[in-house]
C-alpha cells in the first residue's frame, strides 16, 4: 500500500516567490496534519484536518501560510510570499481516524534563498 | 519546564550495550505517550506506544513515571541498525491528535 505521498520532496525558490506543497495522505485516513522541522525549533505541528475540515490551525506561523484540503486525498499547503526563515523541512502526516497513529510522508525540503 | 525536553546527546554506544534515554514533560494531565524514531534525512516512524506504567517490545523497553513526569526509552543489545534519532512525543490536551515533540536524542552504535 501506498504511505503519505508528497511533492515536491525538494524545492529551492527565491524570497517573495509562492510555494505550494501537495500531499495525498493513505487512503481511507480522515485526519491529516502539516508540520514543519527545523534544527533550531524540532518538529512543529502547523495545522491538522478532520474529514477535510481544519480543526486547529493555531500552529500556522503567520498570514503567509494557508493550507486546504479540498477533497480526501488532496491538502496542500501555501506560503506567499516566501521567506528564508521558511526554509525547513515540510512533513504531511495522516492518521486513521483523531488519536491514531500518524505516518508521516517522507517531507519536502524547502530552501528559500 | 518545557512541554518536552530531551537530552539531544549524541550518544555514541558499542554495539551489544544497553542504552537509555529519558524524557520530560510537563503537562500532567497526559495520558498516553510515545517513541518515534527518525532516521537521517527521514520521516519520523512511530517506535513504540506507552499508555500505562511500561511497554516492552522485543530489546526496547519504554517506561513511564507519572510522579516525576518522565519517560524513558531502553534498548537492550544495540545494532548497528538502531542508529538514529529518537523522539520522545506527548500529546497535548485530551486527544491523541496534537502531538508535541522533543527535539530528539541522537544515537549512533558503533562497530
Amino acid at each position: 500500500d501506498a504511505g503519505v505521498i508528497q511533492s515536491p520532496r525538494h524545492e529551492v525558490t527565491e524570497m517573495g516567490q509562492e510555494v505550494t506543497l501537495r500531499c495525498k495522505p493513505i487512503s481511507g485516513h480522515n485526519s491529516l496534519f502539516w508540520y514543519r522541522q527545523t534544527m533550531m525549533r524540532g518538529l512543529e505541528l502547523l495545522i491538522y484536518f478532520n474529514n477535510n475540515v481544519p480543526i486547529d490551525d493555531s500552529g500556522m506561523p503567520e498570514d503567509r501560510f494557508s493550507a486546504k484540503m479540498p477533497n480526501a486525498s488532496f491538502s496542500t499547503l501555501k506560503i506567499q510570499p516566501s521567506e528564508p526563515r521558511d526554509s525547513a523541512v515540510y512533513f504531511c502526516a495522516s492518521s486513521f481516524s483523531k488519536g491514531e497513529t500518524q505516518y508521516f510522508g517522507p517531507g519536502t525540503r524547502l530552501l528559500v534563498l | 519546564r518545557k512541554e518536552v525536553e530531551q537530552d539531544p546527546g549524541p550518544f555514541n554506544v558499542p554495539e551489544g550495550a544497553t542504552v537509555a534515554f529519558n524524557c520530560t514533560y510537563s503537562n500532567s494531565a497526559s495520558q498516553s505517550f510515545f517513541w518515534y524514531r527518525q532516521d537521517c534525512r527521514k520521516e519520523p516512524k512511530l517506535l513504540m506506544s506507552v499508555y500505562s506504567s511500561g511497554n516492552e517490545d522485543g530489546r526496547f523497553t519504554a517506561q513511564l513515571n507519572r510522579a516525576s513526569q518522565y519517560i524513558s526509552l531502553l534498548i537492550r543489545d544495540s545494532k548497528l541498525s538502531d542508529s538514529a534519532t529518537y523522539l520522545c512525543v506527548v500529546p497535548r490536551g485530551f486527544g491523541n491528535e496534537k502531538l508535541t515533540f522533543g527535539t530528539g536524542t541522537r544515537l549512533t552504535i558503533i562497530p
